[in-house]
Order: structure tokens, then C-alpha cells, then sequence
């Protein structure tokens, strides 16, 4: 089992590009989440998806789109990246959301907009 | 949305205990995770709480007082290794048969010789 796996782990885009962080998980898990992770700030949910065909907006949407369009994928887009946007980006997955339900995360992806 | 307030960081010696406490404020709170987080990794899940009361794993225990809107992470016989951010995270319904995890901003725990 891979667990959750996220691609690309490092990239540098300049102000403007835009690009697409993939994450694929083999746990057969309904849910998926992105956060971003700054200094002094925690993890921060950006979008959520709770099945197949589904997304949602967390605390901090803006700047971003995510599709689901197959179960075990969840993309984050940015299609205008700024560098607000440098930070560090979790996927996760869970079985649900029921009390219990552990969440499981990537192992990360480092973006650094210039 | 939730408040949640934990120390920023905490230094203990190896071979030590530490509690690091973590207080949130929510209206559906529907349970309590805490998460170890090495410089560079990714969180892994350490301990979950929903009822009140301690729930014990190996070195690591973690207490939940509901009413009071506090829990805490206790580490026994601190290793070298404990030495990682804690994460306080607290599941709260959000409405529309949604739950959200929202988390704190984490401890940094150095262990020292």
C-alpha cells in the first residue's frame, strides 16, 4: 500500500504560471483534502472533496480549483500562482468523516512562487 | 469555525514527561485528534479522543475534558526521536451532514539531552 502519494514533491513557478499538484491514494477512501501548511499559521484547509464526482471550499479557497474526477485522484490547481501562494501542500484522505476517522496524508509538496 | 490554542513550543530532557495542553472553543465538536509532525515530513495520527477521559498508547496518552474544552497530550520516557511539532486538531460539524477537522498551529517540542 502506498498510502496517499502526491506529485510534483518540489517546484518553483514564477508569478503568473500556472500548474497542477496531483494526489492519488490506494485506501479506497470516500474523502480528500488539500491543506497548506505556513509558518506560525498551522494547517489550513483549502478545498475538500466527499466522493467521486464532489468538491467543496475550506478556509481558504481563493486562487484555487480542485477536481475529483475519478475516486482515488484529488487535483489542486492554481492557475494563476502568486507568491502568496509559496507554501507547503498536504493531501489527505479518509475513510469518512464519521467520529473515528482517522485522516492520512501525503507526504507533502514544497511550491515556491517567484 | 473553532479557536484553538496550544503553546507555541516546550523543551523537556530525554528520559522525561511532558504535557503539552491544547484548549479549542466549537459549537459541534464531534472529537479530538493529535497529530507528530518531523521538520519536513508529513503529519501522522497519534491519538484520538471523543468521550472524556485518557486514552493510553504505549509511551503517549491523551486526556479530553469536554465541559472544559482542553485536552492533553502526555509523552512519557522522552526519546531524542519525540522531538517534532504536536498538532491539536478538533472535528467539528459544519453543517449540511459535513464534519471539518480544523487544526491548531502545532507545538514544537525539542528533547534535550
Amino acid at each position: 500500500n502506498a498510502g496517499v502519494t502526491q506529485t510534483p514533491k518540489f517546484r518553483v513557478l514564477k508569478t503568473g504560471q500556472s500548474m497542477t499538484l496531483l494526489c492519488a491514494q490506494d485506501m479506497n477512501h470516500e474523502y480528500m483534502y488539500w491543506y497548506r501548511q505556513d509558518p506560525g499559521m498551522g494547517l489550513r484547509l483549502i478545498h475538500y472533496s466527499v466522493g467521486e464526482g464532489t468538491t467543496a471550499k475550506g478556509e481558504v479557497p481563493d486562487g484555487y480549483n480542485v477536481s475529483r474526477l475519478k475516486k482515488q485522484n484529488f487535483l489542486l490547481g492554481l492557475e494563476s500562482a502568486a507568491p502568496s501562494q509559496t507554501s507547503v501542500y498536504f493531501c489527505a484522505s479518509s475513510e469518512g468523516q464519521h467520529s473515528g476517522n482517522t485522516i492520512y496524508f501525503g507526504e507533502g509538496s514544497w511550491l515556491t512562487v517567484v | 469555525g473553532q479557536n484553538i490554542d496550544q503553546p507555541t513550543e516546550m523543551t523537556a530532557t530525554e528520559g522525561a514527561i511532558v504535557q503539552i495542553n491544547c484548549t479549542y472553543q466549537t459549537s459541534g465538536f464531534n472529537g479530538l485528534f493529535w497529530y507528530q509532525q518531523h521538520a519536513g515530513e508529513a503529519p501522522t495520527f497519534l491519538s484520538y479522543n471523543v468521550l472524556d477521559g485518557l486514552e493510553e498508547k504505549g509511551r503517549f496518552s491523551s486526556f479530553l475534558s469536554r465541559s472544559k474544552g482542553y485536552s492533553y497530550l502526555l509523552l512519557k520516557e522522552l526519546q531524542m526521536k519525540d522531538s517534532a511539532s504536536y498538532l491539536c486538531a478538533v472535528r467539528d460539524y459544519s453543517g449540511a451532514g459535513s464534519y471539518q477537522l480544523t487544526f491548531g498551529k502545532g507545538t514544537k517540542l525539542s528533547v534535550i539531552p
